[in-house]
């Protein structure tokens, strides 16, 4: 099962590009990358997943380079409203998802 | 309107008293899985469901226990053998047990 490795917390100002970046040094080849995002008292929900390369999608963008060892979630121009915690995941095909403490991102006005 | 329920929001209990939890979902899903959050902590697995009545242990599922009667339903019960009981309790569904899961709101159990 790959562990995954991300900064405990990150503060950005509204209006800039945030990337967190996360190691998975052990992900198998069929593994997936997985990122949730927290609001307080509230569930997860699903932001992005990828293989390899880029992903882009109406919220955020996900880079994987070419050993994916390590991918980096891209927020362009960050409101305070992304003030939440990021997960970093490997979705192995035959373990349940794992929930790490994750990256606890602070947007200042 | 598809989604993801659970009741009560907050739900509070006396020590030694079995409690539970309740998790609907309409979506369809045949997976369902139960997560407990502590205060600062990430999300640890209890139990999940791939289908009915099946379930399997996650990483902390002493002191719990779960049923899967119907597809649409996996209650969750905190017996008097948990020791810590006080947490934020999350359920979420997927439409297999290695897609995209999807989480109710949450129940916030306080054991007095």
């Amino acid at each position: 099962l790959a562990k995954t490795t991300q900064p405990i917390s990150m503060d950005s100002y509204e209006g800039q590009e945030v990337n967190i970046t996360c190691s998975h040094n052990n992900i198998a080849t069929n593994d997936y990358i997985t990122w949730y995002q927290q609001f307080p008292s509230q569930g997860p929900r699903f932001i992005i997943q990828g293989y390899k390369t880029k992903v882009t999608n109406e919220v955020a963008s996900l880079f994987i380079p070419a050993d994916r060892k390590s991918s980096t979630l891209s927020l362009p121009r960050v409101s305070l409203s992304d003030t939440a915690v990021y997960y970093c995941l490997v979705e192995s095909g035959n373990t349940p998802l794992v929930f790490g403490k994750g990256t606890r991102l602070s947007v200042i006005a | 309107d598809g989604g993801i329920t659970q009741s009560p929001k907050y739900l509070f209990r006396k020590e030694g008293q079995n409690v539970t939890l309740s998790c609907e979902q309409n979506l369809n899903h045949d997976a369902m899985y139960w997560y407990r959050q502590d205060p600062g902590q990430g999300l640890r697995l209890i139990y999940y469901s791939q289908i009915v009545n099946d379930f399997q242990k996650g990483d902390i599922a002493e002191g719990y226990s779960v049923s899967r009667e119907k597809k649409e339903s996996f209650p969750l019960t905190v017996t008097s053998a948990q020791k810590n009981p006080t947490a934020f309790y999350l359920c979420a569904s997927s439409i297999s047990e290695y897609n995209e899961q999807f989480f109710g709101p949450g129940t916030r159990l306080t054991v007095l």
